[in-house]
């Protein structure tokens, strides 16, 4: 039961060009929204989280979107630099904090310089 | 301030073997989480717990699999009698209450 799917399982972006992952859930309990980016052979750090309170959430070069109709949200990255490239994990959570923490199956985001 | 630290980093085992994972957490935190990554799937939450306390392990299966936080030492995961479908990355992590999280670099196991 995949209540956070993302179904992109990977992008190609040029370099300097905006990057975006969506993700979708199935949880309308759902109030708190994370992404996490993870390099290979290493745990998942964090990126950047939303509330279901906003739509629009912003940290540099990061924006996370929210759509709460349409139980959506999307990461965009720009300028999209080759260091972004990892896998991107969506992650979403209700009642119970980080240990009902539900994630997507990620994207993996190449950016060619 | 070291992150999360977990070892071993990989670990091989046959069929019907034991695993035990260890996990410790960042300085300061008591609360430490394991998630498990199959192939080509997403982090799934297993059990979360705090020192000498199993919080949450409505994710962890029913047999085999068992989690411990002692007082002093590590967190350990132990999976008793693996099979090749136990074959995964887990990743421990950690928190300062139920704030955000911190990951470990996973523990890679192998059954043969």
């Amino acid at each position: 039961d995949q209540q956070v799917k993302q179904n992109s399982p990977s992008l190609s972006v040029q370099e300097g060009r905006i990057s975006i992952l969506n993700c979708d859930y199935t949880n309308s309990m759902f109030d708190y929204f994370l992404w996490y980016k993870k390099y290979p052979a290493e745990g998942p750090t964090f990126l950047i989280s939303i509330s279901s309170i906003k739509d629009k959430n912003e940290d540099g070069r990061f924006t996370v979107f929210l759509n709460k109709s349409a139980k959506h949200l999307s990461l965009h990255i720009v300028p999209s630099q080759p260091g972004d490239s990892a896998v991107y994990f969506c992650a979403a959570t209700g009642v119970g904090g980080a240990n009902n923490l539900f994630f997507g199956t990620g994207t993996r985001l190449t950016v060619i310089p | 301030n070291a992150g999360v630290m977990q070892n071993p980093r990989h670990l091989v085992r046959r069929r019907g073997q034991e695993a035990r994972l260890r996990c410790s957490p960042m300085k300061g935190h008591s609360h430490v989480y394991w998630y498990r990554q199959l192939p080509e799937e997403g982090l799934k939450f297993m059990v979360y717990l705090q020192k000498e306390n199993i919080i949450d392990e409505s994710g962890m299966p029913k047999e085999r699999f068992s989690a411990e936080f002692p007082k002093e030492g590590p967190s350990i995961l132990r999976i008793q009698q693996v099979v090749r479908g136990d074959s995964a990355a887990y990743f421990c992590a950690s928190s300062y209450f139920t704030g955000e999280l911190f990951f470990g670099e996973g523990s890679r196991l192998t059954v043969l």
